[in-house]
């Protein structure tokens, strides 16, 4: 079956604009989880959803970041007047449930802020 | 404040022998710790979870271990092929709707 796909794979921006990354989790999975791997760097949890709820958003690095979840599936992550520092691979993971369940990761999206 | 380290960036091996990576964590109390393999340019892959009360888990060539009083898990590949070169993610949590913490990871090169 399908995995979690990203879209899209390769994001090349002027630092001041703004972004949005997406996300297609497995068809089912109820949780949903934003990461952040910079180069060199390991992942950084950003934000989790469960169902359209997202219960923690503490992960978010500044309030440029956003993030929705919309019909339980899709999600977006939005990031307004990028900066050079928000350069890295954006990972989007699902899961069956908000538990202990192995995350199933997509490709990523590569953003690199000029 | 909570530190997952993994022993070393970069790890070299002969083809054939045993790799034995490393994950140690400090101020925290996971209930599981699971193991993924990240390719370049691809998301991590889950591998393996080991429960906080169990001390050994196998699978195929891997095998894991989890010491919950050193704080500290092994992740052993038996009989290394080059194929098994890739970045070893080590994850935490402390389950229920706590999030994964990862370690950076640890760069394993198998040489033929």
């Amino acid at each position: 079956g399908a995995g979690v796909s990203q879209s899209p794979s390769n994001k090349v921006t002027e630092k001041g604009k703004d972004v949005e990354l997406r996300c297609d989790p497995i068809s089912g999975h109820t949780a949903l989880y934003w990461y952040r791997q910079s180069l060199g760097q390991g992942l950084e949890f950003l934000i989790y959803f469960q169902g359209n709820s997202a219960p923690d958003k503490s992960g978010l690095p500044s309030d440029r970041f956003s993030a929705e979840r919309t019909g339980g599936s899709v999600s977006t992550l939005t990031i307004q007047r990028t900066q050079q520092e928000d350069s890295a691979v954006y990972l989007c993971a699902s899961s069956p449930q908000l538990r202990v369940d192995t995350q199933y990761f997509g490709p990523g999206t590569r953003l690199t802020v000029l | 404040s909570q530190k997952i380290e993994q022993n070393s960036e970069a790890l070299n091996i002969q083809e054939g022998k045993t790799a034995t990576l490393t994950c140690n964590y400090t101020n925290y109390s996971p209930a599981y710790l699971q193991w993924y393999r990240q390719d370049p340019g691809r998301g991590p892959v889950f591998l393996l979870l080991i429960r906080e009360n169990e001390k050994e888990k196998r699978k195929e060539r891997l095998k894991v271990t989890f010491d919950t009083t050193l704080k500290q898990s092994l992740f052993h590949i038996t009989a290394s092929q080059p194929a098994d070169s890739a970045t070893y993610l080590c994850a935490l949590s402390g389950g229920g709707n706590t999030p994964l913490v990862f370690g950076k990871g640890t760069r394993l090169s198998v040489i033929a």
